[in-house]
C-alpha cells in the first residue's frame, strides 16, 4: 500500500509558466513533508519542505502548500526555467523519531526553452 | 565539507558474490539510511541506523545487511546477489528532518 502518491510520472511547462506538481499521502501521523529534485546521475536534493501545522511554505520562486482535510500538498514553481528540469520526488515524515521518510514515485518535470 | 560520499560509482557483479557499499559522512549526523531505486520508482528504505551501534529494518531489507560502528560510516553489504538487486542505491543522513543523499551506487547482477 503506497502511502505517498505522486499520480502523474510527466509533466511538460514552457519556460516562464507555472509549473504545479501534485501530491498525496494517505497516513494522518505525517508531520513533515519534503520536495527533493533530482537530476540524472546524481542524488537527490533537498528543495523545500512544510510542517504540518502549516499550509503554506514559499521560498524564492518555490512554494509548498499543504491540504491536511484533502491529505494533499502541490509544489508551485513560478516561473520555471529550463534549469528546473528533473525528477521531483514528494517525502513525508512521520512523528516517530526515526526520521525515515516515505518517498512518492516521483514526477519528471521539463521546463521548454 | 564533502557531505555525503559514496563508493563505487559503478559494479557489475555476478549471481551470488557479494560486496560492500561504502557511505560516509562528515556532518555528524545520527541518522543514517539506505535506499534502493528502481526505474520509474520512487526511493524505497533498506536499512536505516539511528546512531552507532544502532540499526534497524526498512521497507525492502531481505538480501542485505548492515553495520554501524561510528557515526560516520554506515556500509551496506549484499550476501548472495541476484539480479533483482540490481538498481542505484542512495545513502543518506540527517541531523531531524532534511535528509542529505549521496550521489549514488548504479548495481548491476547479472
Amino acid at each position: 500500500d503506497q502511502q505517498v502518491k505522486q499520480n502523474s510520472p510527466s509533466l511538460s511547462v514552457q519556460e516562464g509558466r507555472i509549473s504545479i506538481l501534485n501530491c498525496d499521502y494517505t497516513n494522518s501521523m505525517f508531520d513533515y513533508f519534503l520536495w527533493y529534485k533530482k537530476y540524472p546521475a546524481e542524488g537527490p536534493t533537498f528543495l523545500i519542505s512544510i510542517s504540518s501545522i502549516k499550509d503554506k511554505n514559499e521560498d524564492g520562486r518555490f512554494t509548498v502548500f499543504l491540504n491536511k482535510s484533502a491529505k494533499h500538498l502541490s509544489l508551485h514553481i513560478v516561473p520555471s526555467q529550463p534549469g528546473d528540469s528533473a525528477v521531483y520526488f514528494c517525502a513525508a515524515k512521520d512523528s516517530g523519531n526515526t526520521g525515515k521518510l516515505i518517498f512518492g514515485q516521483g514526477t519528471t518535470l521539463q521546463v521548454k526553452p | 565539507n564533502a557531505g555525503v560520499t559514496q563508493t563505487p560509482k559503478f559494479r557489475i557483479l555476478k549471481i551470488g558474490q557479494s560486496m560492500t557499499l561504502q557511505c560516509t559522512q562528515d556532518m555528524n549526523h545520527n541518522y543514517m539510511y539506505w535506499y534502493r531505486q528502481d526505474p520509474g520508482m520512487g526511493l524505497k528504505l533498506i536499512y536505516y541506523s539511528v546512531g552507532a551501534g544502532i540499526t534497524d529494518k526498512g521497507e525492502v531489507p531481505n538480501g542485505y545487511n548492515v553495520s554501524r560502528s561510528t557515526t560516520e560510516d554506515f556500509p551496506l553489504r549484499l550476501e548472495l546477489a541476484a539480479p533483482s538487486q540490481t538498481s542505484v542505491y542512495f545513502c543518506a543522513s540527517s541531523y531531524i528532518d532534511e535528509q542529505f543523499f549521496g550521489p549514488g551506487t548504479r548495481l548491476t547482477v547479472l
